[in-house]
């Protein structure tokens, strides 16, 4: 069985810069979820989704940072404009439902120049 | 405000000892503890859980202790192997679902 699958898993762009990750979850797996990884710190929770629909949002800034999972697979989740601050590894996570541990993804690291 | 906390950001113990991670909580709503593991360049992999019906839970060399009274977890791994360095992550969540980490901790177990 294929893991969670992200793309890219390295990015380095100029601030001010949009940019945007993909996130492949397992195949059945309904909750998908973004994770925000800061050097040092544990994962913290930027959106999750059951099928479609975002069920928690709270986290996530949406004055630059916006996600879709259109169709209940795939997801996207972008950042427009960059800021040197947004440094750090995203993290997506996929589960059979919202009480059984995630799986995750390799993350993808952005830096931010 | 942390509602999760690992303490230590380090530990180092000999191969074929115990090695102990801590974990404290804050939300007495929380009702569904975990472990993680992390390799670097790797994403987060789930070790062991428990619910808060129960006080331990093992699984071959790894056991999960939880004292609801203090809010504390600990894991505990016999024998330590020096595969298991790594960085670990305790997580917690209520009803809703929504995983909370802690820091982490990082293990290195020396041959």
């Amino acid at each position: 069985e294929a893991g969670v699958v992200q793309s890219p898993r390295y990015k380095i762009i100029e601030k001010k810069q949009p940019v945007a990750f993909w996130c492949n979850p397992i195949s059945g797996h309904n909750t998908l979820y973004w994770y925000l990884q800061n050097l040092g710190q544990g994962p913290e929770l930027l959106i999750r989704y059951e099928n479609e629909e975002a069920v928690d949002d709270s986290q996530l800034p949406k004055d630059r940072f916006s996600a879709e999972r259109l169709k209940g697979v795939d997801s996207t989740l972008k950042i427009q404009p960059a800021e040197l601050g947004d440094s750090a590894v995203y993290l997506c996570a996929s589960s059979l439902s919202g009480r059984v541990p995630p799986v995750f993804g390799p993350g993808t690291r952005l830096t931010v120049l | 405000d942390q509602q999760v906390k690992q303490n230590s950001p380090s530990l180092s113990v000999q191969e074929g000892r115990i090695s102990i991670l801590n974990c404290d909580y804050t939300n007495s709503m929380f009702d569904y503890f975990l472990w993680y593991k992390k390799y670097p360049a790797e994403g987060p992999t789930f070790l062991i859980s428990i619910s808060s019906i129960k006080d331990k839970n093992e699984d071959g060399r790894f056991t999960v202790f939880l004292n609801k009274s203090a809010k504390h977890l600990s894991l505990h791994i016999v024998p330590s192997q020096p595969g298991d360095s790594a960085v670990y992550f305790c997580a917690a969540s209520g009803s809703q679902g929504n995983l909370i980490f802690g820091k982490g901790t990082k293990l290195s177990v020396k041959p």
